[in-house]
């Protein structure tokens, strides 16, 4: 079965600091990531997939950028952070057998002040 | 587009009490529905599925049925615990349809809290 890893658990970065959250996946090989975002008292929004190496899509445009350069690791970054980009940042997986849904990362707590 | 709508919470229950959460979607085609649960600061769960139409899906005493005539996917357990209090999350996931990944679109969230 696969495993997410997520790290870091919590983060508190100053407004215009850069950003780097890092995702990677075992058990599996050219898996579908996925970045999902869920802002406080809200639902989950996704920010970006990927169907393989240096292959990504963006759902909505933003101040965040995704990149996939090995195929079991997944990045999410920002040059500059606003406030708005605080939240809990899922990495998900989506498991091989089609319609078994997704695997998820245990998340990142964003804060920006 | 693809949407599914959850009833709003909280929702608040005694313990041994029957809990239904509403999920209804909007979505083209025979998609696949599913219930995820998070548990505070942790991420989501799989907690049960269902990939056609009348299928029941069930786990740890939770059960949902596919209606496609309703459009809904209701989370269903007859006796709920302290345990079983988290935020519950229906999702659907449309088929391939011409693109290689399965997007899945969340509906807001359901937060549950059972008390003893």
């Amino acid at each position: 079965s696969q495993t997410i890893h997520q790290w870091p658990a919590t983060l508190v970065q100053p407004v215009g600091s850069p950003l780097s959250l890092e995702c990677t996946v075992e058990g599996t090989s050219n898996p579908n990531l996925y970045w999902y975002r869920q802002a406080a008292g809200r639902g989950l929004q996704l920010l970006f997939y990927s169907i393989g190496i240096d292959q990504i899509s963006s759902e909505v445009p933003q101040n965040l950028s995704a990149s996939r350069p090995q195929d079991r690791q997944f990045i999410l970054s920002s040059k500059k952070l606003l406030l708005s980009d605080s939240g809990f940042y899922l990495c998900a997986c989506e498991q091989e057998t089609v319609n078994y849904g997704y695997t998820f990362g245990s998340g990142t707590r964003l804060t920006v002040v | 587009g693809d949407s599914v709508t959850q009833m709003e919470g909280p929702v608040t229950l005694s313990e041994e009490a029957f809990l239904t959460i509403n999920c209804t979607y909007t979505a083209t085609g025979y998609p696949s529905l599913f219930w995820y649960v998070q548990y505070p600061g942790e991420g989501l769960q799989l907690l049960l599925k269902a990939t056609k139409a009348d299928d029941k899906g069930s786990n740890k005493g939770f059960e949902a049925t596919y209606r496609k005539e309703t459009t809904s996917f209701h989370l269903e357990k007859g006796s709920v615990q302290v345990s079983d209090s988290a935020v519950y999350f229906c999702a659907l996931r449309r088929g391939a349809g011409g693109t290689s990944y399965g997007k899945l679109t969340f509906g807001q969230g359901t937060i549950l809290t059972v008390h003893p």
